[in-house]
Formats: structure tokens, sequence, C-alpha cells
């Protein structure tokens, strides 16, 4: 079946614009994570979705973040005024089940390049 | 605050040369540690969850151990296509986030 999927793959932007990274989970997953993976590091928890419901965001670095997933499946992050240091790569996973114990299985990841 | 450490940073194996990835951990309340392979411009791809001391789980290769304080990924044999770099997670207390180590880049030569 189809796995977790991120659009874009790439995207390069110029210092001060928004993007937009949507991540489609696995179909009947009922949580979504987003991640940030710097080079030559384990993925950094961001934020996590129980359904539609925003119910950790402790990891998003500042106010410029946000994310929304209104319909319970695909998600959006969103970043303001892009900075040179949010240049990373983005990972959304998803698990089955209501987080706890549940396997998060990651999508290939939204490579950020801010100029 | 939760905590993973992996060693070694990088190991390099010939063929059949067998040998072990060490993650050690410390959280408050594991809930699962987490096992998962990365190839170059992928993401991680799940191995193995274990959830409490003394369990074992095998694949292939690979077998994981867990025990209360680290858990270490045993590869007998490796093969050139074993070559990844194998990431350590754990999840614990009420959060739903995973920490993860910054892995180990494992090169196996022919």
């Amino acid at each position: 079946g189809a796995g977790v999927s991120q659009s874009p793959r790439y995207k390069v932007t110029k210092r001060g614009q928004d993007v937009a990274l949507r991540c489609d989970p696995i179909s009947g997953h009922v949580s979504l994570y987003w991640y940030r993976q710097a080079l030559g590091q384990g993925p950094e928890f961001l934020t996590y979705f129980n359904y539609e419901a925003q119910q950790d965001k402790s990891g998003l670095p500042n106010d410029r973040f946000s994310a929304e997933r209104p319909e319970g499946s695909i998600s959006t992050l969103t970043i303001q005024r892009t900075e040179q240091r949010d240049s990373a790569m983005y990972r959304c996973a998803s698990s089955p089940g209501q987080g706890g114990t549940d396997t998060q299985y990651f999508g290939p990841g939204t490579r950020l390049t801010v100029l | 605050e939760d905590q993973v450490t992996q060693s070694p940073e990088a190991l390099r194996l010939q063929e059949g040369e067998s040998s072990s990835l060490n993650c050690s951990y410390t959280v408050s309340g594991l809930r699962g540690l987490f096992w998962y392979r990365q190839d170059p411009g992928k993401g991680p791809e799940f191995l193995f969850t274990l959830y409490s001391a003394g369990e074992e789980k095998e694949k292939e290769r690979l077998k994981a151990t867990l025990t209360k304080k680290e858990s270490f990924l045993h590869i007998t044999a490796p093969k050139p296509e074993d070559s990844a770099t194998y990431l350590c997670a754990v999840g614990g207390g009420s959060n739903y986030k995973l920490t993860f180590g910054k892995g180990t880049l494992l090169t196996v030569n022919p």
C-alpha cells in the first residue's frame, strides 16, 4: 500500500518568504507527526496531531512555525518569514493509533533551502 | 528529558564480519524503543520495536535486544546491502514523540 507522501520534495526559497510543506499520511492513520532532521542527526520532534487536534506543539522552534490538519488527514507545516537557519529536511510520520507505543512510519521528507 | 546516545558514530565492516551497535538511553517510563534504518536521501525505515527489558527481536541478519539502560543491534554476517545509517529512538512517559539518537553509519565492504 501507499506510504507517507510529502510534497514538494525540494523547496528553495528566499529569506523572508513563507513556505507550506504538505504531508499525506498512510490512509486511516490517526496520528501524524512532524520532525526536522539536520545532516548527520536523528529526526527532532516538532509537533503531533491526533486526528485534527494538535495535541503537542512543544517542538516548534518559534511562532513563525505553525501546522494544521483540518480534516484529520492531510497536514500542512507552514513557516512564515523564513530564515537561513530554517534550512533542513522536514519529515512527516504517521501511526495507526493514538500514539503511545505505535510504530511511526516516515515519509521521504521535504528538503528546504532558504537562500 | 529523554536522551539517546548511539555508538559508535561510524562502523566499517568486511562482508561476513559480525558486530553490534549500541543505543544507551534515559527515559521516564519507557513506552517503546525503536530501531530504524535510513538510506541516503530517504526517510527512516522501521525495523523493530522493543517494549521491555529482556525482549529480543530478529529479522534476517539483524537482532535487537533490550536492557533497562541500553539496546543492542547485532548484525550477523553482514552484506554490503546492510550499509546504511541505523537510528535508535525512544518513546517515553505521556509524550507521543520519539527522541532519536544521532545514528550509527554502517559501511559493509565486499
